[in-house]
C-alpha cells in the first residue's frame, strides 16, 4: 500500500519562509505533487517532482529526494492568502495518485 | 471549457435514499478520477476511468457505490441506500493521458453530500 506523512499544522508569520515536509512509502513511485486547498474550495495543483532536486515556481519551490522517500514544499514571502491546507500526493503506477492528510498552514500578521 | 464541472454542488438526503453526482471533465482529458474527502483529511481515491473504461475501484468502496463514464466524456457516481457515513465532499478530477506527465490533476469544486 501507500503511506504519506506530513505535519498536521504549521503556523508562520507574514513575510516569512515555511517548509512543509512529506515522507512517503509506495511501490511503483513516479513522482510527488503538491496541492493547495482553501476552505470550501477545490485542490489546486502547485508543483510536481519526478526527479531529485528543486523545482521553483514563483514563491513556491518543491524538492524531492527519491533515495530518502522525502520531499518538501517551500513557501517564501508568505502572504495571508497562503493560509490553506497543503497536500502532498504520490503518483504511483503512473495512473494513480495517493494523497496525504494535509498540512494546515496558518499565516499570521 | 474552463475546467472540471460538478453537479450538484450540495445535496442533502435522508438515510436510505439514492443520490447521483455528475462530473464533466475538461473536454480533451481522457482520464477521470473520483475522490472522497472528509473534514480535515486528504482526498481518498474511489475509482478512475480512462476513456469509458473503469480501470480501478478502491477496495474500500462499498458495493453501494457505482460509477460510469458511458461515452468517455462525463461521469456519474451513484450511491445507493445512503448512510450517514457517506457524508463527505465528492471530488472529481481529470487529466490527459498520453501527454507530458506533469503529475497534475485538475479538480472540480466538488459535490458536498449530507446524509441525515
Amino acid at each position: 500500500g501507500q503511506s504519506l506523512e506530513q505535519p498536521s499544522e504549521v503556523t508562520a508569520v507574514e513575510g516569512a519562509i515555511v517548509q512543509i515536509n512529506c515522507t512517503y512509502q509506495t511501490s511503483g513511485f513516479y513522482g510527488l505533487s503538491w496541492y493547495q486547498q482553501h476552505d470550501g474550495g477545490a485542490p489546486t495543483f502547485l508543483s510536481y517532482n519526478a526527479l531529485d532536486g528543486l523545482e521553483e515556481t514563483g514563491r513556491f519551490s518543491s524538492f524531492l529526494s527519491r533515495s530518502d522517500s522525502y520531499g518538501y514544499l517551500l513557501l517564501q514571502e508568505l502572504q495571508m492568502k497562503d493560509s490553506a491546507s497543503y497536500f502532498c500526493a504520490v503518483q504511483y503506477n503512473f495512473n494513480k495518485f495517493y494523497f496525504g492528510s494535509g498540512t494546515k498552514l496558518n499565516v499570521k500578521p | 471549457d474552463t475546467g472540471v464541472s460538478q453537479n450538484p454542488r450540495h445535496k442533502i438526503t435522508k438515510r436510505g435514499q439514492n443520490v447521483t453526482f455528475r462530473c464533466d471533465p475538461i473536454s480533451e482529458h481522457n482520464r477521470l478520477y473520483w475522490y472522497r474527502q472528509t473534514l480535515g483529511q486528504g482526498p481518498e481515491f474511489l475509482t478512475y476511468f480512462q476513456n469509458e473504461a473503469q480501470l480501478e475501484k478502491s477496495r474500500l468502496l462499498s458495493d453501494r457505490f457505482s460509477a460510469e463514464r458511458p461515452k468517455g466524456s462525463f461521469s456519474t457516481l451513484e450511491i445507493q441506500r445512503t448512510e450517514q457515513g457517506d457524508s463527505a465532499m465528492y471530488l472529481c478530477a481529470s487529466s490527459l493521458a498520453g501527454g507530458e506527465n506533469t503529475g497534475e490533476l485538475f479538480f472540480g469544486e466538488g459535490s458536498r453530500l449530507t446524509v441525515l
